[in-house]
């Protein structure tokens, strides 16, 4: 089945550093869409991309939707304490499969105030 | 509108029990998904249905496991009988529609321990 591989699994960095951690899949999706969960809470959507090539902002995170469709990455700039959490890739490959989504591992982030 | 809605928030049983988490779906969502999480698995999709049919119950890992949806404003997960390796979080999310760019909402999970 689709896997999708995140990385990396953790990161532990100071306040005020730029973040980035991507995905990346053997095979293509159509949707990439990129989730945060605080501690006891579900997975919250950041950003969705849609087309291969799509750089979306949400604040101080980019996405980017990479033009082979199998990879996209995640940039926080300038991380705040509240950054903490883990983060998770998601991809949707297209009608056929549903609403289906496929997730990756998670990146765990630690921001050193 | 209040979001998903999952309860119990914790629940802790023990081996063999029966154990039956219920969502209620954000108001006019179509679709709704049951997740499994843990450290070791991640989030794995264990079905979804679509219109309070089931369209895709392949992840779900075994016939203790069951689900249902008897209307389209509630949905239930039932393990019976409940064993140790079930402890995990269980999600449900909803979404309205099928399409490319319809967002999965997650409720706040079910923190499930079996002793």
């Amino acid at each position: 089945g689709q896997q999708l591989n995140q990385s990396p699994q953790s990161m532990f960095i100071q306040e005020g550093e730029d973040v980035s951690m991507n995905c990346t899949s053997s095979s293509i999706f159509n949707t990439w869409l990129w989730y945060k969960q605080d501690p006891g809470e579900g997975p919250v959507l950041l950003i969705a991309l849609y087309k291969a090539g799509e750089l979306t902002s949400n604040g101080r995170l980019t996405a980017q939707f990479g033009i082979t469709r199998k990879d996209s990455f995640l940039n926080i700039s300038a991380s705040i304490p509240s950054d903490v959490g883990i983060y998770f890739c998601a991809g949707r490959v297209g009608r056929n499969a549903g609403n289906m989504l496929t997730f990756g591992g998670g990146t765990r982030l630690m921001v050193k105030p | 509108d209040a979001g998903v809605i999952q309860s119990p928030r914790h629940e802790v049983t023990e081996m063999g029990q029966e154990v039956t988490l219920r969502c209620k779906p954000i108001s006019g969502h179509d679709y709704l998904f049951w997740y499994r999480q843990t450290m070791m698995r991640g989030l794995e999709l264990l079905i979804y249905f679509n219109n309070n049919v089931p369209i895709d119950d392949s992840g779900m890992p075994e016939d203790r496991f069951s689900a249902k949806m008897p209307n389209a404003s509630f949905s239930t997960l039932k393990i019976q009988p409940s064993e140790p390796r079930d402890s995990a979080v269980y999600f449900c999310a909803s979404s309205l529609g099928g399409g490319l760019q319809e967002t999965q909402y997650f409720g706040p999970g079910t923190r499930l321990l079996v002793l």
